[in-house]
C-alpha cells in the first residue's frame, strides 16, 4: 500500500532563516506530489504541484520555492523566512495518470519568529 | 473558473441525531467532488469522492453524500452522528490538471 511522509512534524524558525520541509511517498511511481498551506486553521491554498522530477508548477507568487529531485521526493524550501510564512503544510499525491484522488500527509507546523 | 461554497462555518449537532454538512459548486462540465475530514493538528483524510453514476456515494466512517446535479450540491451527511466525528470538514472539487479546490470547511461539533 502507498504511505506519504512528512517532516518535520514541528519547526520554530527565526525570521531570516532558511527552510526546508521533505516529503516522501512509497508505494507508487510517477505520482503527483502537491504542497498545501493551510493558515489560521481553515482554508487550504495549493502553493505547488508536480507531475514529474524536476516538473514543478507555482499557484502563487510568495516566498518558498519547491523542489522534486526524485520522483517520490518533493521538498518545500525558502532562503529567508518571513513572518508570514508560518502554517500548518501539507505534502498531498496522486497516482500520476489513473488515479484522482488526492492523498495528504500529516502536515508539518512552521512557526516562524 | 471552478469554485465550492460551504456555507456554514459551523455545525452542531447531538449525539445520535443525523447530521447534514452543506457543500454547493460551480464546474463546467462534470464534477469531480470529494470530501476530507481533518482532526485536530493532522493532516486531512479522504472520506468519499463522486466521479460518475449513483448519486449516494457512500464513503469512510459510516458518512454518505449525495450528489445532486440541479442543485449543484454535493452535502455529507450520517444517520447517527458520534461525539468522534468532531473534526472540520473540507469539500472540494477537481479544479483542472488534477488539482483540488477546497471550499473554507465546516467544523462539526457533536455534543453528548
Amino acid at each position: 500500500s502507498q504511505t506519504i511522509h512528512q517532516w518535520p512534524a514541528t519547526l520554530v524558525q527565526p525570521v531570516g532563516s532558511p527552510l526546508s520541509l521533505e516529503c516522501t511517498v512509497e508505494g507508487t511511481s510517477n505520482p503527483n506530489l502537491y504542497w498545501y498551506r493551510q493558515a489560521a486553521g481553515r482554508g487550504l491554498q495549493l502553493l505547488f504541484y508536480s507531475v514529474g522530477i524536476g516538473q514543478i508548477s507555482s499557484e502563487v507568487p510568495q516566498n518558498l520555492s519547491a523542489s522534486r529531485p526524485q520522483d517520490r521526493q518533493f521538498i518545500l524550501s525558502s532562503k529567508k523566512l518571513l513572518l508570514s510564512d508560518s502554517g500548518f503544510y501539507l505534502c498531498a499525491w496522486k497516482e500520476g495518470i489513473s488515479g484522482n484522488t488526492i492523498y495528504f500527509g500529516e502536515g508539518s507546523w512552521l512557526t516562524v519568529v | 473558473a471552478q469554485s465550492v461554497a460551504q456555507p456554514e462555518d459551523q455545525v452542531n449537532v447531538a449525539e445520535g441525531n443525523p447530521l447534514t454538512v452543506k457543500c454547493t459548486y460551480s464546474v463546467s462540465g462534470n464534477p469531480y467532488l470529494f470530501w476530507y475530514v481533518q482532526y485536530p493538528n493532522r493532516g486531512l483524510q479522504f472520506l468519499l469522492k463522486y466521479i460518475t453514476g449513483d448519486n449516494l456515494v457512500k464513503g469512510s466512517y459510516g458518512f454518505e453524500a449525495e450528489f445532486n446535479k440541479s442543485q449543484t450540491s454535493f452535502h455529507l451527511k450520517k444517520p447517527s452522528a458520534l461525539v468522534s466525528d468532531s473534526a472540520l470538514y473540507f469539500c472540494a472539487v477537481h479544479g483542472g490538471y488534477n488539482k483540488l479546490i477546497f471550499g473554507a470547511g465546516t467544523r462539526l461539533a457533536v455534543h453528548p
